[in-house]
């Protein structure tokens, strides 16, 4: 079994607004990704976690907001976010975070910022 | 500066006319390249992984072949439920950890 969950499927938001995405994995992988993807575009990374510690940040804004609670789950929490960051975030995990491990990405959720 | 390019931007084909995707990479160090596919406003489905030159894998009627400078991805006999982008990604030992992906082939079968 190779499925990483995520809920919710669609969001829509005010710029004033906090909300949450979460993400789920039960295939004991021990690193877990945020991307963020625009519209024909390819999957930009944002954080990534390594048993349960975070180990990249790609100079996201401090209005995204990452948390590990566990190693089977990965929440991005979201507070005043812009128009511009309207996207389809997913989520991905792996075995580990060696290069060359295959990552796994969840069925996205599709981000409204109104 | 490691770079990964696919091409065609978009192809079309009709249905059971079989064609090659690309995916070029100038990186340091490969250690392992990545194809996807991708339907609109879903995430990336893990097709294959290739890791040295020479190796090939299938499943279909897709298969993937690696060079020391490029990747193809070969459709064989496409059909309509085969339209998606198809992504390449990267990783390098020389990157660290980041995965460079590709910008996509968008990939479009008429019955």
């Amino acid at each position: 079994d190779t499925e990483v969950t995520q809920t919710p499927k669609h969001l829509v938001m005010g710029m004033t607004n906090k909300k949450s995405l979460k993400c789920e994995q039960h295939m004991g992988h021990r690193a877990m990704y945020w991307y963020k993807q625009k519209a024909k575009k390819p999957p930009e990374l944002m954080f990534v976690y390594s048993y349960e510690k975070l180990s990249i940040n790609e100079s996201v804004p401090s209005r995204f907001s990452p948390e590990c609670p566990n190693s089977s789950l990965l929440n991005l929490h979201l507070h005043a976010l812009q128009p511009e960051d309207s996207a389809l975030y997913l989520c991905a995990s792996s075995q580990d975070q060696a290069v060359g491990e295959t990552q796994y990405f969840g069925p996205g959720t599709r981000l409204l910022v109104l | 500066e490691d770079q990964v390019t696919q091409s065609p931007e978009a192809l079309r084909l009709q249905e059971g006319e079989s064609s090659s995707l690309n995916c070029s990479y100038t990186v340091s160090g490969l250690r392992g390249l990545f194809w996807y596919r991708q339907d609109p406003g879903k995430g990336p489905e893990f097709l294959f992984t290739l890791y040295s030159a020479g190796e090939e894998k299938e499943k279909e009627r897709l298969k993937a072949t690696l060079t020391k400078k490029e990747s193809f991805l070969h459709i064989t006999a496409p059909k309509p439920e085969d339209s998606a982008t198809y992504l390449c990604a990267v990783q390098a030992g020389t990157g660290g950890f980041k995965t460079i992906f590709g910008a996509g082939t968008r990939l479009f079968v008429k019955a």
